[in-house]
């Protein structure tokens, strides 16, 4: 089993669509998750640090479910801006990012 | 701030070649970081740095060096280039640890032929 496993993409979806983006982890003892966007051939960069309450950035809205070693990113009202490969990331002693899942936001 | 700079952008080896792929940072962060992203695929741990003259190895260090004599640069050393190693390579720094957000340098392209 992948320590990180995400959504395989593409997402194809038209502008103004809501998409949700799942990940899985493998340890449980990890401590801190993070979301971050990758626009292509270039360096990630953080979107977003995901706390066990969940928490809301505009129209990003980041849940861990520790339990289920699962984390979500759900986008709100996508923008054409949007589209980019989001990676999610975790923290159990040193960060281990996933495949990334790419979403493609069309007009 | 420049944050953190890569050179080169891209380069092409042949094989059995060297070289050293720099990285510097000027946020003075304590730990650094090298990772290479092959096509699709999640970036995967080369050598990390908690601090100047301390080195450790990452989840992929096969064929690479890394020295850390300041706080600010961290290269990446290629002895023997091989076809394997064609891949994106980034440098990251983070202030303390590792759960920190890190910054990501634009990356090198490497092509090994």
């Amino acid at each position: 089993r992948k320590e990180v496993e995400q959504d395989p993409g593409p997402f194809n979806v038209p502008e103004g669509a809501t998409v949700a983006f799942n990940c899985t982890y493998s340890n449980s003892a990890s401590q801190s998750f993070f979301w971050y966007r990758q626009d292509c051939r270039k360096e990630p960069k953080l979107l977003m640090s995901v706390y066990s309450s969940g928490n809301e950035d505009g129209r990003f809205t980041a849940q861990l479910n520790r339990a289920s070693q699962y984390i979500s990113l759900l986008i709100r009202d996508s923008k054409l801006s949007d589209s980019a490969t989001y990676l999610c990331v975790v923290q159990g002693g040193k960060l281990i990012f996933g495949q990334g899942t790419e979403l493609s936001v069309k007009p | 701030n420049a944050g953190v700079t890569q050179t080169p952008k891209f380069r092409i080896l042949k094989i059995g070649q060297s070289m050293t792929l720099q990285c510097t940072q000027d946020m003075n962060h304590n730990y650094m970081y090298w990772y290479r992203q092959d096509p699709g695929m999640g970036l995967k741990l080369i050598y990390y740095s908690v601090g100047a003259g301390i080195t450790d190895k990452g989840e992929v260090p096969n064929g690479y060096n890394v020295s850390r004599s300041t706080t600010e640069d961290f290269p990446l050393r290629l002895e023997l280039a091989a076809p394997s190693q064609t891949s994106v390579y980034f440098c990251a720094s983070s202030r303390d640890r590792a759960g920190e957000t890190q910054y990501f340098g634009p990356g090198t392209r490497l092509l090994v032929l």
